[in-house]
């Protein structure tokens, strides 16, 4: 199984600043890799898939870069909206695995 | 758009059984899969298991074979999730999603799971 591990747990940020966020596999995905946003209360909700590419809807802030097994999310300029957990998710070997996810929250 | 509604909250003894209903709409139920996700209380995502409704064929985190069971009644374009021989473990939020390639539905199980349902609270508790 291909375990995927964030950094950091927890990033705090004011709004405006540039958050950078990490998702390491234990082997290679290529770039099967998806990011998705769970606000509390509700259900998550996907960004960017297949590495870098943005979900239907999703604002252009929002950006995802890596292949093999280095990826990164990053969110050029934090809104109030913003402000919640993600979650990495490979789908290149079965099962598909999470990452344990990463909290952005204010400063 | 695929939009998904889910059943309301359990409440379950352990060692009982539950089954969570989640209705599709907006798009024809054989053109994706729908994907099973729990979250225990602050916990992360846990994906549970897979059902492709066209092939009838279902996939399941290994954890959980032989507890859980998946299927799909395209008359009513209703997946099931039923899960036995429950523990205090089990208490979570269950999410349906649907499977999507390239921003549209598909069928594919290494689709990715977008949207979601609102979840189902299921709680285990003597």
């Amino acid at each position: 199984e291909i375990v995927l591990t964030q950094s950091p747990a927890t990033l705090s940020l004011s709004p405006g600043e540039r958050a950078t966020l990490s998702c390491r596999a234990s082997q290679s995905v290529s770039s099967y890799l998806a990011w998705y946003q769970q606000k509390p209360g509700q259900a998550p909700r996907l960004l960017i898939y297949d590495a870098s590419k943005r979900a239907t809807g999703i604002p252009a802030r929002f950006s995802g870069s890596g292949s093999g097994t280095d990826f990164t999310l990053t969110i050029s300029g934090l809104e109030p909206e913003d402000f919640a957990v993600y979650y990495c998710q490979q789908r290149s070997n079965w099962p598909g695995t999470f990452g344990g996810g990463t909290k952005v929250d204010i400063k | 758009q695929v939009h998904l509604v889910q059943s309301g909250a359990e409440v379950k003894k352990p060692g009982s059984s539950v089954k969570v209903s989640c209705t599709a709409s907006g798009n024809p139920f054989s053109s994706f899969a729908i994907h099973w996700v729990r979250q225990a209380p602050g916990q992360g995502l846990e994906w549970v298991g897979t059902i492709i409704p066209v092939f009838k064929t279902t996939n399941y985190e290994q954890r959980f074979q032989g507890r859980v069971t998946i299927t799909a009644d395209e008359s009513t374009t209703t997946a099931y999730m039923e899960l036995s021989s429950l523990t205090s473990d089990d208490t979570a939020m269950y999410y349906c999603a649907s499977g999507a390639c390239g921003g549209a539905p598909c069928s594919s199980p290494y689709g990715w799971f977008d949207p979601w349902g609102p979840g189902t609270l299921v709680t285990v508790s003597s």
